[in-house]
């Protein structure tokens, strides 16, 4: 057990709805980070937050975005979902953040999204 | 292309054989090198990271990095049933610079090990 908790396990909704993905990293941890992993194409960066603020942006969809509130947990938001974005969701996190020593991200056990 | 290249296999090896997963990349500006296992239904958990080029040994398990050659690789000893799983390469730039936190990682390489 990684310590990083994600919400919810399992999520099957049609296209063209949002949802909420949440996360809660480690006890301590500043940093989180959220992930994609697809058949196509494997595990992808989406977005990073440090203590409130983004720092860092992989190929996130204009459709998706995150935030990370005062206790330290985030939330990742899909709209208008299509059925291309059907995958595993990870949350990972981290003690600190950019610019400090390497930092062993810890990932969450994933939620699986499913579009239909 | 992609960033990262990895073989997804899948690898069946027999108990006690030696493994060789491997990794190319294209991006030289790459410092972090790490190796994650993910089992079925879980999320990735880090095996070992290397920083620049050079080996790194943890038990049964060896890192390799030749930046020369931008090819990484790890071995696993004496593999064992219970390292079946699929292992992904990743990779960050320096430390300092904005994007360090995003990882790279490849397509994972599905190993089994039977008896």
């Amino acid at each position: 057990d990684s310590g990083v908790t994600q919400t919810p396990k399992h999520l099957i909704t049609a296209t063209g709805q949002r949802v909420t993905l949440r996360c809660s990293p480690r006890s301590g941890d500043l940093s989180v980070y959220w992930y994609q992993q697809s058949l196509d194409q494997g595990l992808q960066f989406l977005i990073q937050y440090y203590n409130g603020e983004e720092r860092a942006k992989g190929n996130i969809l204009e459709r998706f975005s995150a935030q990370q509130f005062p206790d330290l947990h985030s939330e990742l938001n899909l709209s208008s979902l299509e059925l291309g974005d059907s995958a595993l969701y990870f949350c990972a996190s981290s003690q600190k953040g950019p610019g400090r020593n390497f930092e062993e991200q810890y990932f969450g056990p994933g939620t699986r999204l499913t579009v239909t | 292309q992609k960033e990262v290249e990895q073989d997804p296999g899948p690898l069946s090896v027999p108990e006690g054989a030696i493994v060789s997963l491997n990794c190319t990349y294209s991006n030289s500006a790459f410092q972090y090198f790490m190796w994650y296992r993910q089992y079925s239904r879980k999320g990735p958990e880090l095996l070992m990271y290397t920083y620049s080029s050079g080996n790194k040994e943890d038990g049964r398990f060896t890192a390799q990095v030749d930046k020369s050659s931008k090819y990484i690789s790890l071995f696993i000893r004496d593999s064992q049933p219970s390292d079946s799983a699929t292992y992904l390469c990743a990779m960050s730039t320096n430390a300092g610079g904005t994007s360090y936190g995003k990882l790279t990682f490849g397509q994972g390489t599905i190993l089994t090990v039977h008896p």
